[in-house]
């Protein structure tokens, strides 16, 4: 079966950056989209881009270009996430998600709470 | 960006039917989705491009629309669906997600 296994919280200074991961199992790694997803306590989901394991091709939301650092590792089917220059802005949980049909989101990582304080 | 418009909630008795209503500020196509989040879990796909149930998804749920104006149904509703529904437009970029809506079952 699919599953997404993503890393456990991080507590992180302002100014610094922070790399989580999400680890594939169950398909086969380089056929498929990696997306990531950052939802703040209250609100809504945004769309932070994807990767391509197969060729390391990527595809960002221009809000989040120079913020967002996609990575991924065939050797060990796992997808990483690098935030840079963190601010309060960046609390949040962050989700990987397998991307099917052009941005079909259907199997989702249990997500990563990243909290930014001094 | 395409904005997308939920209302944000709804409620309902077990055994109604309800219908979730998504906007789209422009179009986009059939590439529609909708996702369940219950609190503290991860969103979970419900029904992908506007009318597609995922796999494993109860019958109950269903999707339509096209376009600008797209709608998930749950018929009939039952107390586990007490959740937060999202739909996510994958057509323009970047993907949007609308704002959610909660549904309380009375």
């Amino acid at each position: 079966q699919v599953q997404l296994q993503q890393s456990g919280a991080e507590l992180v200074k302002p100014g610094s950056s922070v790399k989580i991961s999400c680890k594939a199992s169950g398909y086969t790694f380089t056929s498929y989209d990696m997306h990531w997803i950052k939802q703040q306590p209250g609100n809504g989901l945004e769309w932070i881009g994807w990767i391509y394991p197969g060729n390391g091709n990527t595809k960002y939301n221009q809000k989040f270009n120079g913020k967002a650092t996609l990575t991924a590792d065939k050797s060990s089917s796992t997808a990483y996430m690098q935030l840079s220059s963190l601010t309060s802005e960046d609390s949040a949980v962050y989700f990987c998600a397998r991307g099917e049909i052009r941005g079909t989101l259907d199997y989702w990582g249990q997500g990563v709470m990243v909290t930014v304080s001094s | 960006d395409t904005v997308l418009t939920q209302s944000p909630a709804l409620a309902v008795s077990p055994g109604e039917r309800v219908s979730i209503s998504c906007r789209a500020s422009e179009g986009v196509n059939s590439y529609m989705h909708w996702y369940q989040q219950k609190p503290g879990q991860q969103p979970k796909l419900l029904i992908y491009k506007a009318s597609n149930l995922a796999s494993g998804v109860p019958a109950r749920f269903s999707g339509s629309g096209s376009g600008t104006d797209f709608t998930l149904t749950i018929d009939p509703v039952e107390a586990d669906d007490t959740a937060t529904y999202f739909c996510q437009q994958s057509w323009n970029d970047p993907f949007t997600f609308g704002s959610g809506t909660k549904l309380e079952i009375k």
